[in-house]
């Protein structure tokens, strides 16, 4: 069974930073590509960051693009999001999902911005 | 970036009731669309990609079509299980990007 368990969540001040990590299991995590996908309360969903399954190709949303840095570590079966400089726009819960088409989501994890 | 338009942003149906959310892609994506289905509280659900494949364990009542810059999400049947919010989302290439959702709700 395909399993994504996101974890890092949580109460962190304005410019502050967290460290998202997804643990995968049911599959070869080496084989997909992986991506993070955010969702504010209340609204829509935001892709935000995703990895190829070499790592050699990353991509990001304009909103975080700088202050953001996707990882992973295919020997750990993890993926990572490293968030800095975090606003309360960034408030949200964040998922990580497998392959380009998203077939298999995590529950996420909830970040919250806040001073 | 390549924008994406659903519409309607609501709809009230009937159990029993086709409806159908179309998807407008900003520049053409060829076919590198998904759809997903997300209920409150929950983390959403993946029903089609590549426009009109169907993931696996998706009641076949779901279909998706479509091609370049225009889609539609297609359900023939709605089940009182369907009445959720809906999202469409290309993958063509980065950033990728989804639509504003369209919330189904029961009539």
């Amino acid at each position: 069974e395909v399993q994504l368990v996101e974890s890092g969540g949580g109460l962190v001040q304005p410019g502050r930073s967290l460290r998202l990590s997804c643990v995968a299991s049911g599959f070869t995590f080496g084989d997909y590509a992986m991506h993070w996908v955010r969702q504010a309360p209340g609204k829509g969903l935001e892709w935000v960051s995703g990895i190829s399954w070499d790592s050699r190709s990353i991509g990001y949303a304009g909103s975080v693009k700088g202050r953001f840095t996707i990882s992973r570590d295919n020997a750990k079966n993890s993926l990572y999001l490293q968030m800095n400089t975090l606003g309360p726009e960034d408030t949200a819960f964040y998922y990580c999902s497998r392959n380009n088409d998203f077939d298999y989501w995590g529950q996420g994890t909830l970040v919250t911005v806040s001073s | 970036d390549i924008q994406m338009t659903q519409s309607p942003s609501s709809l009230s149906a009937s159990v029993g009731a086709r409806v159908t959310i179309t998807c407008r892609a900003s520049q053409g994506i060829s076919r590198w669309l998904a759809w997903y289905q997300q209920k409150p509280e929950k983390a959403p659900k993946s029903l089609i990609y590549a426009a009109s494949s169907l993931q696996s364990g998706v009641p076949s009542r779901f279909s998706g079509s479509g091609s370049g810059t225009d889609f539609t999400l297609t359900i023939s049947s709605l089940q009182p299980e369907d009445f959720a919010t809906y999202y469409c989302q290309h993958y063509d290439s980065y950033p990728y990007t989804f639509g504003q959702g369209t919330k189904l709700e029961m009539k």
